[in-house]
């Protein structure tokens, strides 16, 4: 199986602070990743498919880079409602796998 | 718009079989794949496996040989049958639909399913 190692495990940070996730696959996956956002209490949120490509309805301020191993979730402004959960997600490579998660947190 | 709403029991007898079924409404079934995904406390996100509507199946190896998925077209449902549960299947369980990209882009709330006596 792929797996798929992010960090950090959790941050903290405030409203308007530039967030990087990061992702490290244990081999390569070209650009197969998605990303999501998870909240208690709520269904998760698909933000990122295909390493790059912005989910419909989703904020621009979300951003993903990255090919081969290294893969990157970028907010560039921290706003209220993006506290929460984010993990990332390969398909290049049944079964599908999911990372540890970031937990990220209000400073 | 699309929603999906997981059902079944919340608590499980080890050894019995857990079954949940996933409602599926604003779509046609046949627009997609139909994950199965769950988050035991305190571990990591776990892709069950997905069905399609003409109900050819993947699974996750580690779990295929106790794992079971149908899908009843006509009420717009697919299901999950996991046989001799432990306490190790105690998890969140959600369903997903499955895109192209296999990106699961809608997602039910999730439902919290106890292996215990």
């Amino acid at each position: 199986d792929v797996q798929m190692t992010q960090s950090p495990s959790s941050l903290s940070a405030s409203v308007g602070d530039r967030v990087t996730i990061t992702c490290q696959a244990s081999r390569d996956i070209s650009y197969y990743v998605n990303w999501y956002h998870m909240k208690p209490g709520t269904a998760p949120r698909l933000l990122i498919y295909s390493g790059s490509n912005l989910e419909t309805g989703v904020p621009s301020r979300f951003s993903g880079s990255g090919s081969g191993t290294d893969f990157i979730l970028t907010i560039s402004s921290l706003q209220p409602e993006d506290f929460g959960t984010f993990y990332c997600q390969q398909f290049d490579h049944l079964p599908l796998t999911f990372g540890g998660g970031t937990k990220v947190e209000m400073k | 718009q699309v929603q999906l709403q997981e059902s079944g029991p919340g608590l499980v007898k080890p050894s019995e079989t857990l079954s949940l079924t996933c409602t599926v409404s604003g779509v046609s079934l046949s627009r997609y794949h139909w994950s199965w995904i769950r988050r035991p406390p305190g571990k990591e996100l776990e892709w069950i496996g997905y069905i399609f509507y003409s109900g050819s199946t993947t699974y996750n190896p580690s779990l295929k040989s106790r794992l079971s998925m149908s899908v009843d077209t006509s009420r717009s449902q697919f299901s999950l049958n996991l046989s001799s549960v432990t306490a190790a299947d105690t998890a969140v369980y959600y369903c997903a639909s499955t895109g192209s990209n296999y990106e699961f882009d809608n997602w039910g709330q999730g439902t919290l399913v106890a292996v215990s006596s």
